[in-house]
């Protein structure tokens, strides 16, 4: 049963244009929402999150959108650069408690096209 | 500041032995975690530390997996005996303390093959 899923395997997207990666959440108990970036060989690198009391948090050219009652959380990357082609992972978590290890997506492969 | 620091890199192994892997998070840093990343799929949380006590195994193979933080600082994770299906990126993170808003950072994980 996946929790947090990322329905696009790959997105390729041209230079200088709006990068839009996808994700939706099952568990509505997951109250805070992170993006990592991967490139290969590499662990995962954190980008941005969004606390589920907010729906939108923007940090230089990445803003990342949650729509609670959809379940559904967007990251848009303006304008794309070709250093952004890597692997994206959505990852949620329950706050609170002491137990808060992220559950991740299979993670969206993102190519920028010169 | 130095990052999450894991060794060895790459690990090979035949099925049925002993493997272990070494973490030392960022300094300060209270809450360690172990992820497994089977290819093609997202990590997936393996064990948690607060300091030096177990907060999270839920998740971890007790019969072949273990993981010790014994002074709260770096931590081991072992596999006894090793399956195929272990193959995988072993990935540490930590950040300053769990349960809040503090991401986790990453190290580069270690990457197991099992012949």
């Amino acid at each position: 049963d996946q929790q947090v899923k990322q329905n696009s395997p790959s997105l390729s997207v041209q230079e200088g244009r709006i990068s839009i990666l996808n994700c939706d959440y099952t568990n509505s108990m997951f109250d805070y929402f992170l993006w990592y970036k991967k490139y290969p060989a590499e662990g995962p690198t954190f980008l941005i999150s969004i606390s589920s009391i907010k729906d939108k948090n923007e940090d230089g050219r990445f803003t990342v959108f949650l729509n609670k009652s959809a379940k559904h959380l967007s990251l848009h990357i303006v304008p794309s650069q070709p250093g952004d082609s890597a692997v994206y992972f959505c990852a949620a978590k329950v706050r609170g408690g002491g137990a808060d290890g992220l559950t991740f997506g299979k993670g969206t492969h993102l190519i920028i096209q010169p | 500041e130095a990052g999450v620091a894991q060794s060895p890199r790459y690990k090979i192994i035949e099925k049925r032995q002993s493997v272990a892997f070494w973490c030392n998070p960022i300094s300060g840093h209270a809450t360690l975690y172990w992820y497994q990343q089977i290819l093609g799929q997202g990590p997936k949380l393996l064990i948690q530390f607060q300091n030096n006590g177990v907060v999270d195994d839920s998740q971890l193979p007790k019969d072949r997996f273990s993981a010790e933080r014994l002074k709260g600082v770096d931590s081991t994770l072992k596999i006894q005996p090793a399956k195929l299906e272990d193959s995988a990126v072993y990935l540490c993170a930590s950040s300053f303390a769990g349960g809040n808003n503090q991401p986790q950072h990453f190290g580069d994980g270690t990457r197991l093959s099992i012949l």
